[in-house]
């Protein structure tokens, strides 16, 4: 069975790095594109950028491009998501998900982070 | 980058009344559009592939069609549980943009 599990809800404040994983299993890890979409509070989906584990290539968002870090383990099979130095507008709903070329086919529950001073 | 537009942006409608969403990209995508149901506190669920496609497991009374630009996805006879909002992404080129959403209320 196909899932991806990703790390709890964390509290931050302004300034302090974070950084949030997916863990995959259930097919092959390094074999499919994961991608990262944020969803701030009550808002839609924001594409961020996606990974392929089996040779890192990563492609950001430009909006989101220098602002975030994506990277992935494939010996853990997980990706991460993180920041150096968080702003309170990165409050929001993090999910992964595994991309195959016709969608996304599975999603983490995802992570929610608040930063709060 | 390639926009989506969704309309509308919000729909109130009765069980067993046959909704339409539509979805117009910037620019032809053919068919590389997917829609997307997200439940209220849930993850998204891929619902359409290629514009048409229905997924494994989907009720027959979801179905997809379009290409170029215009698509649309029509719910025959809406159930309690259609009660969402739904997104479409193109996927023809990166960045992979989301529609803004429709959020589908069960009158």
């Amino acid at each position: 069975e196909v899932q991806l599990v990703q790390s709890g809800a964390e509290v931050k404040k302004p300034g302090e790095s974070l950084g949030i994983s997916c863990e995959a299993s259930g097919y092959s890890f390094t074999s499919y594109w994961i991608a990262w979409v944020r969803q701030m509070p009550g808002k839609g989906l924001e594409w961020m950028g996606i990974i392929y584990p089996g040779d890192s290539d990563i492609r950001y968002t430009p909006s989101f491009q220098g602002q975030v870090t994506i990277s992935a383990d494939k010996s853990i099979n997980t990706a991460y998501l993180q920041w150096s130095s968080l702003r309170a507008s990165d409050t929001a709903i993090y999910y992964c998900a595994r991309l195959k070329t016709d969608g996304a086919d599975y999603w983490g529950q995802g992570t929610l982070v608040t930063v709060s001073s | 980058d390639i926009q989506l537009t969704q309309s509308p942006s919000f729909l109130s409608a009765s069980v067993g009344d046959r909704v339409t969403i539509t979805c117009r990209a910037s620019q032809d995508i053919r068919t590389y559009l997917v829609w997307y149901q997200q439940e209220p506190g849930k993850a998204p669920k891929l619902l359409i592939s290629t514009a048409s496609t229905l997924q494994n497991g989907v009720p027959s009374r979801f179905s997809g069609s379009g290409s170029g630009t215009d698509f649309s996805l029509k719910i025959s006879s809406l159930q309690p549980e259609d009660s969402a909002t739904y997104y479409c992404q193109q996927l023809h080129s990166y960045t992979y943009t989301f529609g803004q959403g429709t959020k589908l209320e069960i009158k």
